[in-house]
């Protein structure tokens, strides 16, 4: 159904590492086309999370990571915090898909 | 600071029409590129399309094509959203989403709070 793939849930206790990756195919991840990252906390809109496989907006804390290899990319998020609980979505563009830009279908992180 | 301010929850009928609003404020409408995004109850992410607010023709998802239209006003920094013969799986909440360009694409930097739109007979 999603173009990208993404675990449903992951959880960590806190103060824990946790990864969710991301894994496209050669039309979107695996292109030079970069990986962005969202993070929704509950009954909010999305806010940007990661842009451009591994870059933090200003205000992201540094507990935040990503990166990107080949057909895959990942979250990282270290330092695990109760306000981290949320649901995470990766987002790419699709070259096979009339100019498409497309979501992994969303993680939900439960801290522990 | 940009603001993304968008229009009120919404009840339509299937088949019917909806238009939703997106007021800009912060930064220069034209300046940006606006995203359309939605998101059915449980669900995760859609994109619907994207808009230059300076002109030229928008670009929609293969999926809605034929069934939304997206305009923008820069007299009131407003980019509209319509989605047309509504059906139930169109019950979800929409968002604009301004794209800020990266090398050959672009990210959503500011997202509208939101609106649900409801499609029930």
């Amino acid at each position: 159904q999603f173009v990208l793939t993404q675990p449903p849930s992951v959880s960590g206790a806190p103060g824990q590492r946790i990864t969710i990756s991301c894994t496209g195919s050669s039309s979107n991840v695996g292109t030079d086309y970069d990986v962005h990252w969202y993070q929704q906390l509950p009954g909010t809109a999305p806010k940007l999370l990661i842009y451009g496989n591994n870059n933090r907006p200003s205000g992201v804390p540094d507990r935040f990571s990503g990166s990107k290899s080949g057909t895959s990319a990942s979250l990282a998020i270290t330092g695990l915090q109760a306000e981290d609980e949320a649901d995470y979505y990766c987002q790419s563009y699709d070259s096979s898909l009339s100019g498409s830009r497309v979501f992994g279908g969303g993680t939900k992180l439960t801290v522990l | 600071q940009v603001q993304l301010v968008q229009s009120g929850a919404e009840v339509k009928k299937p088949g019917a029409s909806v238009k939703v609003s997106c007021k800009a404020s912060g930064y220069t409408l034209t300046s940006k590129y606006m995203h359309w995004v939605r998101q059915a109850p449980g669900q995760g992410l859609e994109w619907m399309g994207i808009i230059n607010p300076s002109g030229g023709r928008p670009t929609y998802a293969q999926k809605f094509q034929g069934r939304v239209i997206m305009t923008s006003d820069t007299s009131t920094s407003t980019v509209y959203m319509e989605l047309s013969s509504l059906r139930s799986d169109d019950t979800a909440v929409y968002y604009c989403a301004r794209g800020s360009l990266w090398f050959m694409d672009y990210y959503f930097d500011f997202w509208g709070q939101g609106t649900l739109v409801t499609v029930s007979s």
